[in-house]
């Protein structure tokens, strides 16, 4: 069965630093998304993309963020200048296609994100 | 008010009994409405998704009222692997998914 799958499981980065987590959404579809969840807090949705730009994005995802979807398979999420409050699992999703609410979400494992 | 509510529990049952988890969810134009499974330190799984004629899976029912903004997932005959949190999870106007806080269930023997 197709998955979402992620890289790393887990990265620790010092404050301040750069990172870039990687995603390989299931390969026939179209729309792409990060979600984060801070440990014990709820999913949040942090952005959406589709058709090679963003179509929604959320308080969250501020100028430090950017995505990209640099060579037709690969979908990242780049945290340009590291906070504490950015420790999180950062998950992407995706989803084929057709009206939103019609297609499932699928998730990947997840990256673990340590900022020290 | 939250935008997707749910019981935090934690529901500790014993194997064999039936569970009732309830959400509200506070935008009326809400388009879509699931529930997700998601165990610890892991992502979400998708359970089912809910329609307003509710729907039903093995020993999962899962029920919408759109009037009250309630949804509904009942678990009958528990057992231990469905232990986890369940997540109420509702697809609003814009490209994503509105998750609750989830319901932490515990099946013991």
């Amino acid at each position: 069965e197709p998955e979402v799958t992620q890289t790393p499981s887990h990265q620790v980065t010092q404050m301040g630093q750069e990172v870039i987590l990687r995603c390989v959404p299931i390969s026939n579809h179209l729309y792409f998304y990060w979600y984060r969840q801070i440990l014990g807090q709820k999913v949040e949705f942090l952005v959406s993309f589709y058709n090679n730009e963003i179509s929604e994005k959320s308080e969250i995802f501020d100028d430090q963020f950017s995505v990209e979807r640099p060579d037709g398979s690969n979908f990242t999420l780049k945290i340009r200048s590291t906070k504490l409050e950015d420790s999180a699992m950062y998950f992407c999703a995706s989803r084929g296609g057709g009206g939103y609410g019609t297609d499932t979400q699928y998730f990947g494992p997840g990256t673990r994100l340590t900022v020290l | 008010r939250k935008e997707v509510e749910q019981d935090p529990g934690p529901f500790n049952v014993p194997e064999g009994a039936t569970v009732a988890f309830n959400c509200t969810y506070s935008n009326s134009a809400s388009q879509s409405f699931f529930w997700y499974r998601q165990d610890c330190r892991k992502e979400p799984k998708l359970l089912m998704s809910v329609y307003s004629s509710g729907n039903e899976d093995g020993r999962f029912t899962a029920q919408l009222n759109r009037a009250s903004q309630y949804i509904s997932l009942l678990i009958r005959d528990s057992k231990l692997s469905d232990s986890a949190t369940y997540l109420c999870v509702v697809y609003n106007a814009g490209n994503m998914l509105t998750f609750g806080g989830g319901t932490r269930l515990m099946v013991k023997p």
